[in-house]
């Protein structure tokens, strides 16, 4: 149980463009999602929390227009990076948390962007 | 910043070896927990222990916790070559779940 499925597992994009990420908990409810990323070799940064229903709480430093995090129901959360650059290559992961705070974290299997 | 830092950065042992990683962490917790990452995927929950405990297991896996000393240990025993992967400890703060850098376990067969 308390699957995470995150899509896509890797895109190749140009500067300019916006990619979709999406992540979805599969057999339960996630009234919280999280949204990771993680440079080669180093751990994982918290962009943003996303909540259901409600605006996402981004991270000191996350810009929240660059990265627009919609939480439209119980099982789906996206994250959409806006006119990408090469910079924003990196690995973005997704996770969810099926009971209280605190409880462990289900995670996505990551999408890897490339902004060429 | 993060709220744990481990060390070793990297371990690379023989199969059937112990490994040990370890977790320092900056601020009181609820709990910690360990987390697995094979190459280029999403994390693995692996063991939860509560800061009243002091020790768990699970399988080949044994936590200890130091609540006193702000640190943790992961014991994998008797380590396979499928073990490969990164390590993370994590807790919880602020209502949110911070990782630390990861330790790289790479068992040789």
């Amino acid at each position: 149980g308390a699957v995470v499925s995150q899509h896509p597992s890797w895109v190749i994009c140009k500067s300019g463009t916006s990619v979709k990420i999406e992540c979805r908990s599969l057999d339960f409810q996630a009234t919280t999602m999280f949204w990771y990323r993680q440079f080669p070799k180093q751990s994982l940064m918290l962009m943003a929390t996303s909540n259901e229903g409600s605006k996402a709480t981004y991270e000191q430093g996350v810009e929240k227009d660059k990265f627009l995090i919609n939480h439209a129901s119980l099982t789906l959360s996206t994250l959409t990076v806006t006119s990408a650059h090469p910079e924003d290559s990196s690995f973005y992961i997704c996770s969810a948390v099926a009971g209280g705070f605190a409880s462990p974290l289900h995670f996505g299997n990551g999408t890897r962007l490339t902004v060429t | 910043s993060q709220q744990g830092e481990e060390d070793p950065q990297a371990l690379s042992i023989q199969e059937g070896e112990n490994a040990t990683m370890n977790c320092s962490y900056k601020t009181s917790i609820n709990n910690l927990q360990w987390y697995r990452q094979n190459s280029g995927r999403g994390l693995v929950h692996l063991i939860l222990i509560r800061s009243n405990e002091r020790e768990k297991h699970s399988g080949r896996l044994r936590v200890t916790l130091d609540t006193s000393k702000k640190s943790s240990s992961l014991l994998i025993t008797a380590s396979r070559a499928a073990d490969t992967a990164s390590y993370f400890c994590a807790t919880d703060g602020s209502f949110k779940t911070i990782f630390g850098a990861g330790t790289r376990l790479f068992v040789k067969a």
